[in-house]
């Protein structure tokens, strides 16, 4: 159980495309998703985290107006990266966690490789 | 500042020993400590969760303890083997929701 499920996998596109990731929770309803960027060799850094139907809360340096976070629904966030530049290349992992308690795992997707040429 | 700290060189180890993988945290008091396992290009994998007031928990061939006096875990693999290969990351909160992570120690299980 608690599976999370993160599409695409790997991204190469051109430098000024905006690019979609999706992240659902396939067998469970996801009241909080997060969103992290993993650069190579380097710890998982919290990007933001949203909660349904509400806006995402982001972290301080992360620019809002550039990575748009949507949670339509409970079982689905997206982060959509507009106008990517080379230096949004990273590894792009979504977790999520059911109910209330800060205290439960979170379950993590597979991520998303981006590559900006 | 708030720091996790995990062994930053990689962990080589024969199998069938005890693999010993430490994380030491500054400026944080968490209710509970958490332990991921992460493979090479994918998302992390909930292994354990130990709560301040437990002093050790055990899964299966996995021990992890809580020094909160240290501001200390240690993870402990036992009767290592292979496919137990993999970068380890210790996480925790301050409050809330969001985890903080730590770099991570790689594991090399040879055999």
């Amino acid at each position: 159980g608690a599976v999370v499920s993160q599409h695409p996998s790997w991204v190469i596109c051109k430098s000024g495309t905006s690019v979609k990731i999706e992240c659902r929770s396939l067998d469970f309803q996801a009241t909080t998703m997060f969103w992290y960027r993993q650069f190579p060799k380097q710890s998982l850094m919290l990007m933001a985290t949203s909660n349904e139907g509400s806006k995402a809360t982001y972290e301080q340096g992360v620019e809002k107006d550039k990575f748009l976070i949507n949670h339509a629904s409970l079982t689905l966030s997206t982060l959509t990266v507009t106008s990517a530049h080379p230096e949004d290349s990273s590894f792009y992992i979504c977790s999520a966690k059911s109910g209330k308690n800060s205290n439960q795992p979170q379950h993590f997707g597979d991520g998303t490789r981006l590559s900006i040429l | 500042s708030q720091k996790i700290e995990q062994n930053s060189e990689a962990l080589n180890i024969q199998e069938g020993k005890t693999a010993t993988l430490t994380c030491n945290y500054t400026n944080y008091s968490p209710a509970y400590l958490q332990w991921y396992r992460q493979d090479p290009g994918r998302g992390p994998v909930f292994l354990l969760l130990i709560r301040e007031n437990e002093k050790e928990k055990r899964k299966e061939r996995l021990k992890v303890t809580f020094d909160t006096t240290l501001k200390q875990s240690l993870f402990h693999i036992t009767a290592s083997q292979p496919a137990d290969s993999a970068t380890y990351l210790c996480a925790l909160t301050n409050s809330g929701y969001a985890l903080n992570f730590g770099k991570g120690t790689s594991l090399l299980v040879t055999p």
